[in-house]
């Protein structure tokens, strides 16, 4: 069984502030990503990492793949009450007989103005 | 163009009762995966389809069954309802099935499911 650690699982900052979510697993995984949830809608992606070592930058939202290609983290820098929310990483396996995706507990965020 | 519909967003259901939710994924979306959310579990993943066959099983009993329609449509039954089934459910479509986890997914809104 594949399982990805998020941590920290509450997280409650001031606006302008920076923070770090972490992902970990002892399991490789094909790719891993990032989506953000509101309350009562589904998950959103917000990126796709593929590469060991790889880093992607979304505005202030920065993320990198682990080089060994089993854990993630998510920076943001200058945070904003707009960025509240729930935080997931999931890892996607391919399989011979298809995809599934493993997600961690979650981070949630709050962004007080 | 239309993101992925799930129906009903609310439904309430008594134990022993059995339900049936509806996914339409993205236009030219062939494969449709279903996860459950409980405050407790997480996100779990339940089956994937494609092509109208199911490809992928997670640890869930035989009660939870889905199926996959010729225009990619996908619908979940659970069967013999139990309180502990109360849940948010949710659709995922991705363009393809065996990208090797390359493409990301798009989620509906779920169906929010009370078992009284």
């Amino acid at each position: 069984t594949q399982l990805l650690e998020q941590s920290p699982q509450f997280l409650s900052i001031q606006e302008g502030e920076n923070l770090t979510v972490y992902c970990n697993s002892s399991s490789v995984f094909s790719s891993l990503q990032w989506y953000r949830q509101e309350p009562g809608e589904g998950p959103v992606l917000l990126v796709t990492v593929v590469t060991g070592g790889e880093v992607k930058k979304l505005k202030r939202l920065t993320f990198q793949f682990g080089d060994a290609r089993k854990d993630s983290s998510l920076h943001i820098t200058a945070a904003q009450p707009g960025d509240t929310g729930l935080y997931l990483c999931a890892g996607a396996v391919w399989e011979t007989s298809g995809s599934r995706l493993t997600f961690g507990e979650g981070t949630q965020l709050t962004v007080n103005p | 163009k239309a993101g992925v519909t799930q129906t009903p967003r609310y439904l309430i259901k008594t134990r022993g009762q059995q339900v049936t939710l509806s996914c339409s994924p993205i236009s030219g979306h062939r494969s449709v995966s279903w996860y459950q959310q409980t405050p407790g579990q997480g996100l779990q993943f339940l089956f994937e389809y494609f092509s109208e066959t199911q490809r992928n099983k997670g640890n869930f009993p035989g009660r939870f069954s889905g199926r996959q329609f010729s225009n990619s449509r996908s619908e979940m039954n659970v069967s013999t309802l139990e309180l502990g089934d109360s849940a948010l459910y949710l659709c995922a479509s991705s363009p393809v099935s065996r990208a090797k986890g390359n493409y990301g997914y798009t989620f509906g809104s779920g169906t929010r499911l009370t078992v009284v």
